[in-house]
């Protein structure tokens, strides 16, 4: 079946610009993640849904990040005023919900590169 | 905070060697380990996960792990490597938790595996 899927795979913007990455997990999936992978800081976590709820939301890194999740499927992850910083791959995941015996399921990510 | 430790950053080998890489993570309580792999160009790939019972896990294109309780470790380790293993290998553990919330995964920096033909 089909996999994570994320849009888009590649995206370049301005320092000072908003940006939407979107994540569509595997069919049936409750569990949705959002990690950034960077040079020097490996995979990091951002943020988590079960449902519609976002139950944790410690891994982002400042206000200027915000997610949502709708319809229990789709995910959109917003950076607002993107700073350099930012530059990285942003990778989604997905899980079906067995509490303590899930695995999560990557998507390619999308590169963001903020100039 | 818990901590995901891995131990080289980059290996090299040629085919036919035997790799073992390590990880060590620093949460004292009950975890989910787990081994991902990233070729070339290709996202993250689920290698292999230990979630109980035999401590020695086997995965997918002839990959095992060890989980070593009292070690705080989960080692992967191939007999003989392939150039087509030539990849990014990520640790990673999560907590296992009463009431079985899911939560994130918390991932070593990984270790970049080059395999020369």
């Amino acid at each position: 079946g089909a996999g994570v899927s994320q849009s888009p795979s590649n995206k370049v913007t301005e320092k000072g610009k908003d940006v939407e990455l979107r994540c569509d997990p595997i069919s049936g999936h409750t569990a949705l993640y959002w990690y950034r992978q960077s040079l020097g800081q490996g995979l990091e976590f951002l943020i988590y849904f079960q449902g519609n709820s976002a139950p944790d939301k410690s891994g982002l890194p400042s206000d200027r990040f915000s997610a949502e999740r709708t319809g229990g499927s789709v995910s959109t992850l917003t950076i607002q005023r993107t700073q350099q910083e930012d530059s990285a791959v942003y990778l989604c995941a997905s899980s079906y919900y067995k509490p303590n015996t899930d695995t999560q399921y990557f998507g390619p990510g999308t590169r963001l590169t903020v100039l | 905070a818990q901590s995901v430790s891995q131990h080289n950053h980059h290996v090299i080998l040629s085919e036919a060697a035997s790799l073992e890489l390590g990880c060590n993570y620093s949460y004292g309580g009950t975890v989910n380990l787990f081994w991902y792999v990233q070729y070339p160009g290709q996202h993250l790939q689920l290698l292999l996960k230990y979630f109980s019972g035999d401590p020695l896990v086997k995965g997918i294109k002839g990959f095992e792990a060890e989980f070593i309780k009292s070690k705080f470790s989960f080692n992967l380790r191939k007999p003989s490597v392939q150039w087509s293993d030539t990849a990014e290998y990520f640790c990673a553990v999560k907590k296992r938790v009463t009431g079985g919330s899911q939560g994130n995964l918390i991932f070593g920096k990984g270790t970049k595996l080059s395999v020369k033909p």
